[in-house]
């Protein structure tokens, strides 16, 4: 069964330093979405993704945070100067549409010291 | 407006119970809305999905039901197994479905007894 992948698993990194996550969604799926679920609280709403430009942000997502689709396989979220709030489980899905079904990938645990 | 209050906080239900997690909402453009199952160390998957044109939908032994006047939607786990011990969220948006910008409860972490 497809599925998106993230990795790391686990990033661990100093405050102030740059960080990229990566997402490899699911093949012939056009949206792209990053979640991210601080430790004990709801899964909030960052960014979504389609035909190479931002649908859609949360005021989460300020200049801090960014998106790329690289080539035609990989998503990333990077983090510019990353704070210790910045701490968190950060999700990567897809959808085939924007109104269909998303999958969520595993997510990648970022620790800030 | 933009929240979503999700209750009970954590749920103990004995195996082949009912269990029921509620949700509540403020926004009326909210037109989906979803539950997600979440396993420990895993994403959330879609469980089942509302729109606010039928007041009940049910998948196997999962029922959503839904109340447009009152606000409020819960999730009906009916014959609840062990295997169901997971976190549930309740989510909304007002994108027709889809994953954008879905505002999430703060979840269930719901236990099943054997």
């Amino acid at each position: 069964e497809p599925e998106v992948t993230q990795t790391p698993s686990h990033q661990v990194t100093q405050m102030g330093q740059e960080v990229i996550l990566r997402c490899v969604p699911i093949s012939n799926h056009l949206y792209f979405y990053w979640y991210r679920q601080i430790l004990g609280q709801k899964v909030e709403f960052l960014v979504s993704f389609y035909n190479n430009e931002i649908s859609e942000k949360s005021e989460i997502f300020d200049d801090q945070f960014s998106v790329e689709r690289p080539d035609g396989s990989n998503f990333t979220l990077k983090i510019r100067s990353t704070k210790l709030e910045d701490s968190a489980m950060y999700f990567c899905a897809s959808s085939e549409w924007g109104t269909t079904e998303a999958f969520f990938g595993q997510g990648t645990r970022l620790t800030v010291v | 407006q933009q929240q979503v209050k999700q209750s009970p906080q954590s749920l103990i239900v004995q195996k082949g119970g009912i269990s029921i997690i509620n949700c509540a909402y403020e926004n009326t453009a909210f037109d989906y809305f979803p539950w997600y199952q979440q396993f420990p160390g895993k994403g959330p998957a879609l469980l089942i999905a509302i729109r606010p044109d039928v007041s009940e939908k049910k998948e196997g032994r999962f029922t959503i039901s839904f109340n447009k006047s009152a606000k409020q939607f819960s999730l009906h786990i009916m014959d609840s197994q062990p295997g169901d011990s997971a976190t549930y969220f309740c989510a909304a948006s007002s994108r027709g479905g889809g994953a954008d910008g879905l505002t999430f409860g703060k979840g269930t972490h719901l236990i099943i007894q054997p």
